[in-house]
């Protein structure tokens, strides 16, 4: 089951910073945070994960609070292409079962 | 990062029928996944394709509806049987590298099945 909450949709602003939010007040101290979107009429896209610190790579950067029980996806200038669903999720870091459990996403729209 | 491919990209089949959705990985991977998106609705996990052994089924799915085969590492089919138009989804594989503590799961672009 998706122990994610995520608000059911978003604009922003071509060229502006797209800040996508996610509570997982439920976290486990060994589970990972990963983000996928889904663009429309593709399959998931794997975009960033992490544990505990805030990650950054050539897509996006994901700011985790120090509670863990939340975490923001920053898209940092967003085009009309980031438009797609973003998909938050939480996992074990064991390597029993890795299945990953979607729950409901955020449909970004990113607008002209 | 993975690439993988999925035939057919997409089919209209009558009720009743069956059809069967092939995996194909460039590379062998430990883990392989079936997932169904239906119309205007999030993804759900089907079963874990187990390679050499009978898959593992998520509540709400039975292998005689989805029968899935895993024959080696780099491919899998998951069967759709005795279709009828609820089974109208997005088909989607996915696989996965064990061995590390985090890792990621790759999707392939699914099939899109219609039944009337």
């Amino acid at each position: 089951d998706a122990k994610t909450t995520q608000p059911t949709s978003m604009d922003c602003a071509e060229g502006r910073a797209a800040n996508l939010p996610c509570n997982h007040s439920t976290i486990s101290g060994n589970e990972y945070v990963y983000w996928y979107r889904q663009i429309h009429s593709q399959g998931p896209q794997y975009i960033i994960h992490g544990l505990k610190n805030n990650e950054t790579n050539e897509m996006a950067s994901l700011i985790i609070t120090e509670d863990r029980k939340s975490s923001t996806l920053i898209l940092p200038h967003a085009t009309l292409r980031d438009t797609a669903v973003y998909y938050c999720i939480v996992r074990p870091t064991s390597n029993t079962g890795n299945q990953f459990y979607f729950g409901t996403g955020t449909s970004l729209t990113v607008i002209p | 990062s993975a690439v993988i491919s999925q035939k057919p990209s997409r089919d209209i089949c009558q009720r009743g029928t069956s059809l069967t959705i092939q995996c194909q990985v460039d590379s062998q991977v430990t883990m392989m996944f079936w997932y169904r998106q239906q119309p205007g609705q999030s993804l759900t996990l089907i079963a874990t394709a187990n390679q050499g052994s009978e898959a593992t089924y998520e509540s709400g799915f039975v292998i005689d509806k989805f029968p899935i085969s895993r024959p080696n590492l780099t491919f899998s089919t998951l069967t759709v049987s005795n279709m009828s138009p609820e089974d109208s989804s997005i088909y989607l594989c996915s696989v996965g590298y064990s061995g590390a503590s985090s890792y990621e799961q790759y999707f392939g672009p699914g099939t899109r099945l219609t039944v009337t």
